[in-house]
C-alpha cells in the first residue's frame, strides 16, 4: 500500500526564519518522492524529487529536502523564507506496486509568510 | 517546455449537464491523468491513461468517464453533473517510464 502524510496543514513563519514542512509516507516498493509548489490561481510546480541517488536533494528557490528510509521521512526545508515563498506545498509519492506507476498526493501544506 | 494547456480556467455548469474538460499536452507523453483537488483533501486521481484508447480508473472514478481518442488529448466528461463535483480539475501528462508529471493550470467547475 503506498500513502503520504503532511503532517500540518498550515504552517506560519517570519520572513528570514527557517521553513520546515513535514512529510511521512510509506511504500512496500522503493518510492520515488516529489514535493510541488501550488502558487494562488496557478498550477503545480515541481520544487524537488528523489528517486533512489543522493538523499538529501536540492530543489529550485533554495528548498531542500532529505529522504530518510529509516524514518519514512521526506521533510522540506529551506534557511530563510521569503514572502514569494508563500503557497500550498504537497508531497508526493510514486511507486511501481501493482504493476504501473502509482502516484499520491498528501493533503498539502498552507505556508504563510509574514513579514 | 513542456505544455499542458487545459481549454478553460472557470466553468459554470448546471446540476444534470453534461461537461467535458479538455487538456492538450505536446510534448508526445504517453501517460495523461486527470485528479480532482479539494480543500484538506489534496489530489486525488479520478482516471488515468497509459496511451491513446487506453485508460484506467483512479481512486473516485464515480460519476466520470475520460476519453482519449489522440495521444496529445485526454478528455474527462461528467455525464450528468451534480454539485458534489464543484472542484478544482488538474490535468497531468508523463512520459512513459518516467516519475515527473507536469501539471496543466487547472479548471475551477462550479456546478449551482
Amino acid at each position: 500500500a503506498q500513502s503520504v502524510t503532511q503532517l500540518d496543514s498550515h504552517v506560519s513563519v517570519s520572513e528570514g526564519t527557517p521553513v520546515l514542512l513535514r512529510c511521512n509516507y510509506s511504500s512496500s516498493y522503493s518510492p520515488s518522492l516529489f514535493w510541488y509548489v501550488q502558487h494562488p490561481n496557478k498550477g503545480l510546480q515541481l520544487l524537488l524529487k528523489y528517486t533512489s541517488a543522493a538523499t538529501l536533494v536540492k530543489g529550485i528557490n533554495g528548498f531542500e529536502a532529505e529522504f530518510k528510509k529509516s524514518e519514512t521521512s521526506f521533510h522540506l526545508t529551506k534557511p530563510s523564507a521569503h514572502m514569494s515563498d508563500a503557497a500550498e506545498y504537497f508531497c508526493v509519492v510514486s511507486d511501481r506496486g501493482g504493476g504501473y506507476q502509482k502516484v499520491t498526493f498528501g493533503t498539502g501544506t498552507k505556508l504563510q509568510v509574514i513579514p | 517546455d513542456v505544455k499542458v494547456t487545459q481549454s478553460s480556467r472557470y466553468l459554470v455548469k448546471r446540476t444534470g449537464e453534461k461537461v467535458f474538460l479538455e487538456c492538450v499536452q505536446d510534448m508526445d507523453h504517453e501517460n495523461m491523468f486527470w485528479y480532482r483537488q479539494d480543500p484538506g483533501l489534496g489530489l486525488r486521481l479520478i482516471y488515468f491513461s497509459y496511451d491513446v484508447k487506453m485508460k484506467e480508473k483512479g481512486d473516485i472514478p464515480e460519476g466520470y468517464s475520460v476519453s482519449r481518442e489522440k495521444k496529445e488529448r485526454f478528455s474527462l466528461i461528467l455525464e450528468s453533473a451534480s454539485t458534489n463535483q464543484t472542484s478544482m480539475y488538474l490535468c497531468a501528462s508523463r512520459i512513459q517510464g518516467g516519475t515527473e508529471a507536469f501539471f496543466g493550470q487547472g479548471t475551477r467547475l462550479t456546478v449551482v
